[in-house]
């Protein structure tokens, strides 16, 4: 139980297009959900937290105009990074966490814009 | 502030020792810690985690040991793998902006040769 998937695994935009990223939980109702980012050999820093029906939570730094991000059931959110430039390049890892407070993590989204 | 680093970057084992990662946490009032495995290109990986009022815990050939004294955490993996490589992060939980995050340590890539 408790798995999580994200769409697409992978994708390449140009410059200056936005692209839609996808995060489901499966088999359990996820009340909220985590964004995070990884660049190459780095960790896993928190972009924003979203709670079903409301809006999304962004830690500093973040700009919530350009990562829009909208939990609108109980089992998918959705990451629409806006405007892309090849500094967005990354790998997106989103999270769901339901009654109990541990976060199950998706496989994760490369994105690569040129 | 709060941080949760790692001691080193890299570990390289031959197949069959055990493998000790290290990480160092600042926020003396934090109380529950989660240790991930994050294969290439993939998610974190949840393999233990242990609360402030433990100081050992232990799962299948890995165990988690906790120094609140010296704000430290290790994981030891017995007999490791060739399977067994990935980055490993320690991870901390904080309250923060009204809800519980997860805050990740900087990872240490295990390399196990055969």
């Amino acid at each position: 139980g408790a798995v999580v998937s994200q769409h697409p695994s992978w994708v390449i935009c140009k410059s200056g297009t936005s692209v839609k990223i996808e995060c489901r939980s499966l088999d359990f109702q996820a009340t909220t959900m985590f964004w995070y980012r990884q660049f190459p050999k780095q960790s896993l820093m928190l972009m924003a937290t979203s709670n079903e029906g409301s809006k999304a939570t962004y830690e500093q730094g973040v700009e919530k105009d350009k990562f829009l991000i909208n939990h609108a059931s109980l089992t998918l959110s959705t990451l629409t990074v806006t405007s892309a430039h090849p500094e967005d390049s990354s790998f997106y890892i989103c999270s769901a966490q339901g009654d109990i407070s541990e976060q199950y993590f998706g496989p994760g989204t490369r994105l690569t814009v040129t | 502030g709060e941080s949760v680093g790692l001691h080193l970057p890299t570990l390289s084992v031959q197949e069959g020792d055990n493998s000790i990662i290290n990480c160092a946490y600042s926020n003396s009032a934090s109380d529950y810690f989660i240790w991930y495995k994050q294969e290439s290109g993939k998610g974190p990986q949840f393999i233990i985690d242990i609360r402030s009022n433990m100081d050992k815990r232990q799962g299948q050939r890995v165990t988690v040991l906790l120094n609140k004294t010296v704000k430290h955490l290790s994981l030891q993996i017995a007999a490791t793998q060739p399977g067994d490589s990935a980055v490993y992060f320690c991870a901390e939980k904080v309250w923060r902006g009204g809800s519980e995050k997860l805050v990740f340590g900087k990872g240490t890539k295990l390399t196990v040769n055969p």
